[in-house]
Order: structure tokens, then sequence, then C-alpha cells
């Protein structure tokens, strides 16, 4: 079993949609999650941190964590054309020895269609 | 301030070389960390130094090596390099006080390909 998944997609939605990412993870001690978006080519850039279980807001981007569930998600409204990129759920379970070890899923290939 | 640096940013390799891959972090952050990604694995984690120590490791073969200096830059080595090896390997920094519970940045990557 994957530590972290998620859909691979290709999540297609409307420009000005809500779009709605979602990942689940397995180890119950993780404590920080977070979401990269990465364009082709380029490195991952940090969209998303949450620690606490509820909803974080951050312009349009909302992160959804619920510890219990091992399920975090993004919701982006408003979608435009320039967050079209693949989307990578990221859980640190380096939290045991200390430090950061970042487990990544496989990433979510998101498409906003004009 | 200025972003996490990585050099070379393109390097071409052929198998049984080795190669050193260096990584500058954001000024006043201890932490560096290494990833590795490729089409078919994904982004995966290599390792982790802190205060010139490995701190965490992942599950990598021991032709994968780090270090890092006093002034928290750090290298990545890879000996005997393997077609496998062909990846973005990529750095990434963080303070390295938050207990795990800080955000790492990524720098633009080093290509690595190996003929």
């Amino acid at each position: 079993q994957k530590e972290v998944e998620q859909n691979s997609g290709p999540l297609s939605v409307p420009e000005g949609a809500i779009a709605s990412l979602n990942c689940t993870y397995s180890d119950r001690v993780s404590q920080s999650f977070f979401w990269y978006r990465q364009y082709s080519g380029k490195s991952p850039e940090l969209i998303m941190s949450i620690y606490s279980n509820g909803d974080k807001e951050d312009g349009r981007f909302t992160a959804q964590l619920n510890k219990a569930s091992q399920y975090v998600s993004l919701l982006i409204r408003d979608s435009q054309p320039s967050d079209s990129a693949t989307y990578l759920c990221a859980v640190n379970s380096g939290i045991t020895g200390g430090g950061n070890k970042l487990t990544f899923g496989t990433g979510t290939q998101l498409k906003v269609e004009l | 301030k200025a972003g996490v640096t990585q050099t070379p940013r393109y390097l071409i390799k052929t198998r049984g070389q080795q190669v050193t891959l260096s990584c500058s972090p954001i000024s006043g952050h201890r932490s560096v960390s290494w990833y590795q990604q490729t089409p078919g694995q994904g982004l995966q984690f290599l390792f982790e130094y802190f205060s010139e120590t490995q701190r965490n490791k992942g599950n990598f073969p021991g032709r994968f090596s780090g270090r890092q200096f006093s002034n928290s830059r750090s290298e990545m080595n890879v000996s005997t390099l393997e077609l496998g090896d062909s990846a973005l390997y990529l750095c990434a920094s963080s303070s390295g006080l938050a207990g795990g519970l800080e955000t790492q940045y990524f720098g633009p990557g080093t290509r690595l390909l190996v003929l």
C-alpha cells in the first residue's frame, strides 16, 4: 500500500469552477501536510501547509485535514487556466526521528479549460 | 531573501561515472533535504542534513551520499552511475528547528542524464 495516495487524473474543470483534489495517507503519526504545485519542467512550489484538523484558507485555496480519516484535500475556487499543473500532496513522516522527511503522492494533474 | 540555488542545472554523465551536485539553502536555513524525481517513481526522499549531520535517510543504495558544510551548503554524490539514476534531483531547505512542522522550499533542481 502506498503511503500517500492521490488520483493521478487528469482532472478537468472549466474556468471559474471549483477544483477538488484529494489525498489519503497511511502513517497515523504524521503531523504536517503540504500541497505543492508543479508546472511541467519546474520544481515544486508550496501552495498550502496544514497541521490541525479542519479547514485552512489562503486566497482561492482551501486545505482540509481530517486526521481520523487520514485524509487531506485541496479546494481551488474560481479556477484559472494558470492553475493547470500537477498538484502534489506531501506528508512529513520524519517526526519520529525529528526533522523532515516528506513522502509525496504521485500527484494529480489538473487541467482548467477555457 | 534569495531562494534555494542548485548547481549545475543540467548534467550529462555516462554509466560508471560519479557526480556531485550542490545546493545552497535559503539564508538562515539549516536543514537541507534531497529528493529524486523520476516519471516512474515520482518524488522520493533521499536524505536530510541538519547542522552537518544526516538526520533522516530514505531507501536508496549507498551509492547515494551527501554532506553538509558549516555554512549549511550541501552536496550530494552519486557514485557508479546507472541509467536509472537519470532524474531531476531536487534540494529543499527549511529552518530545521520546528520539529518537522516546517515548510520546505525547493530549489530549481539539477537534471541528470546518464547515458
